[in-house]
């Protein structure tokens, strides 16, 4: 069965610095989520893109994040200037639209666990 | 807007016993219910999901989940667990803007005695 390949599996980043979290969703998807789960917390969703633009975002997904699809295949999420409270696991999930609600599903990459020091 | 609760953040079951995952939801209409599993080092996998018809789910590995809209759950349910069972389990609603956008719970992680 195809898979959502998440990398890396664990970042380590000082507080202010850039990350790239990057997810390669399944091929022919064409909807793609980021979620991330803040540790004993909830999996809270923070944006979803469609048709290589961002369809929904969360309070959460404030101006320090962005995400892309640069090259048709890799799915960035990007935080600019990282603080504390952004250590969390991330993840991907890509999107089977079917013909039916029945028939759609959401697939998860294993998640980036992103500590920010 | 929806919210999940999963009042058991731990679960220890027996190899062989039966096993019941509680998950209550608040939702205005029909809800989309998930239920998925995470093993260490892994992605959330979907065990089950309900939209609607039938409220007994079955799902992969032997699990299956009520939908009861009168308590607002959907508990998942395993006859007899096995040692690789062991996870984390995930209920989720969809929300109202976009099924696939889930509103999850905390997680209830299982523990498999032997």
């Amino acid at each position: 069965e195809p898979e959502v390949t998440q990398t890396p599996s664990h970042q380590v980043t000082q507080m202010g610095q850039e990350v790239i979290l990057r997810c390669v969703p399944i091929s022919n998807h064409l909807y793609f989520y980021w979620y991330r789960q803040i540790l004993g917390q909830k999996v809270e969703f923070l944006v979803s893109f469609y048709n290589n633009e961002i369809s929904e975002k969360s309070e959460i997904f404030d101006d320090q994040f962005s995400v892309e699809r640069p090259d048709g295949s890799n799915f960035t999420l990007k935080i600019r200037s990282t603080k504390l409270e952004d250590s969390a696991m991330y993840f991907c999930a890509s999107i089977r639209m079917g013909p039916g609600l029945e028939d759609t599903e959401a697939f998860f990459g294993q998640g980036t666990r992103l500590t920010v020091v | 807007a929806q919210s999940v609760t999963q009042p058991d953040i731990h679960i220890t079951v027996s190899e062989g016993a039966s096993l019941e995952l509680r998950c209550n939801y608040s939702y205005g209409a029909t809800p989309y219910l998930f239920w998925y599993v995470q093993s260490p080092g892994q992605g959330l996998q979907l065990l089950l999901k309900y939209f609607s018809g039938d409220t007994l789910v079955q799902g992969i590995k032997g699990f299956e989940a009520e939908f009861k809209r009168s308590q607002s759950s959907f508990n998942l349910r395993k006859p007899s667990v096995h040692w690789s069972d062991a996870a984390e389990y995930f209920c989720a609603v969809g929300a109202d803007t976009g099924f696939q956008k889930l509103v999850f719970g905390t997680g209830t992680r299982l523990l498999v005695s032997p």
